[in-house]
């Protein structure tokens, strides 16, 4: 079965610091990877999506690589901003189904 | 511009006694989907609608149920909520491509239940 592992949490950061957020997956045929952001009492809002091997996707400063090699597509951001703060999920979808696959989830934390 | 919409955003409920929560959205997509989150967990999908036909999961317990008498309209149904079900409900809505099922779902803002 699909699986999404995403590297253990909590993350606390400084203003403008480098972020990376790991995640692998292991799936069933070709998965299309995404990242959802959710702010606190919020709903999921997409972030980025990569749909096929070697796809960048970006957005808001962030980018994530689809490795079809690594099955990985871990998140990345040049310089985080106290606005960043916020829990991040990986996910996937294969064409074999309508359903989000989720990593638990990672709770970040920017401070000034 | 509010795409998926989600209505109240906190419901307050008593043990027992039913309640409804709704979604709706201006996407025009035509599935749309139901997830319960708890504090700390990712989103856990209850089921979904692929236009009128409906989608249980396994472990989606018989207390839960909804309605989609439309399009643009889906609503979630707890007939009898206990205090284990107070969560953030989430609705989301995806193109169904002809491809097959990858295409990316949208939330909406969510509907947080506090059971008393």
């Amino acid at each position: 079965g699909n699986s999404v592992t995403q590297m253990e949490g909590p993350v606390t950061l400084s203003e403008e610091a480098f972020l990376t957020i790991n995640c692998t997956y292991t799936a069933t045929g070709y998965p299309s990877l995404f990242w959802y952001v959710q702010y606190p009492g919020e709903g999921l809002q997409l972030l980025l999506k990569a749909t096929k091997a070697d796809d960048k996707g970006s957005n808001k400063g962030f980018e994530a690589t689809y490795r079809k090699e690594t099955t990985s597509f871990h998140l990345e951001k040049g310089s985080v901003q106290v606005s960043d703060s916020a829990v991040y999920f990986c996910a996937l979808i294969t064409g074999a189904n309508s359903k989000l696959t989720f990593g638990k989830g990672i709770t970040l934390s920017v401070r000034p | 511009d509010a795409m998926v919409i989600q209505n109240p955003r906190y419901q307050v409920t008593q043990f027992g006694k039913p309640v409804t929560l709704s979604c709706s959205q201006t996407l025009n997509h035509n599935v749309m989907y139901w997830y319960q989150q708890k504090s700390s967990q990712a989103p856990k999908l209850l089921f979904h609608y692929y236009d009128k036909d409906f989608n249980n999961e396994a472990d989606t317990p018989d207390n839960f149920q909804s309605r989609r008498p439309n399009t643009s309209f889906c609503f979630l149904d707890i007939r009898s909520p206990g205090l284990g079900d107070a969560a953030m409900y989430l609705c989301a809505t995806s193109r169904e491509s002809f491809r097959g099922g990858e295409e990316t779902q949208y939330f909406g803002p969510g509907t947080r239940l506090l059971v008393l």
